[in-house]
């Protein structure tokens, strides 16, 4: 089936540190992918997406690259601040009624 | 604009209870949501509304959940009767359109089944 894989665990980083965060899926077609982040005491909200294959999302500082040959959607921002602090979901959506399936997401925790 | 609000936010029940929850999209969102997010992993869609119509039901467990639209704006869940793996966090999405790349989400309802 459809599914997404993100890199098990929370981040914790210091302040203007280099964060990534991987995201691997599986998928029967060419799906549009996405991450979505959530704030503490906030609803989920879209980061960035790319709707095929080397598009490159960005916002906020954060870039992720849609790469076919690898199924890899891993996201990166330079320099994070304490604000970054959040939880961030891959997720895809394979067809016209933009169904997502979200992977486990990630907690990044970041320190001054 | 105002967003995707949802009722109540928190939630206690003993098995085998019934329970509502209530969501008001953002207005003029032909589109809604109700994903199911289970502690320590991401969403899973139980039900798709395009107005006050089904798209997709396919992952909700209809012997114990059910959904309506009515009027294609508010929506409710309901479950009945609860078991303790349905405690987790039931969030309502909204979009412009069906297709629509972003979701508009809700703060959740937490529910916790003892």
């Amino acid at each position: 089936g459809n599914s997404v894989t993100q890199m098990e665990g929370p981040v914790t980083l210091s302040e203007e540190a280099f964060l990534t965060i991987n995201c691997t899926y599986t998928a029967t077609g060419y799906p549009s992918l996405f991450w979505y982040v959530q704030y503490p005491g906030e609803g989920l909200q879209l980061l960035l997406k790319a709707t095929k294959a080397d598009d490159k999302g960005s916002n906020k500082g954060f870039e992720a690259t849609y790469r076919k040959e690898t199924t890899s959607f891993h996201l990166e921002k330079g320099s994070v601040q304490v604000s970054d602090s959040a939880v961030y979901f891959c997720a895809l959506s394979l067809d016209g009624n933009n169904r997502l399936a979200f992977g486990k997401g990630n907690q990044v925790v970041v320190i001054p | 604009e105002a967003g995707v609000a949802q009722s109540p936010r928190y939630k206690i029940i003993e098995k085998r209870q019934s329970v509502a929850f209530w969501c008001n999209p953002i207005s003029g969102h032909a589109t809604l949501y109700w994903y199911q997010q289970i502690l320590g992993q991401g969403p899973k869609l139980l039900i798709q509304f395009q107005n006050n119509g089904v798209v997709d039901d396919s992952q909700l467990p209809k012997d114990r959940f059910s959904a309506e639209r009515l009027k294609g704006v508010d929506s409710t869940l309901k479950i009945q009767p609860a078991k303790l793996e349905d405690s987790a966090v039931y969030l309502c999405a909204s979009s412009t359109r069906q297709g629509a790349y972003e979701q508009y989400f809700g703060p959740g309802t937490r529910l916790t089944v003892t």
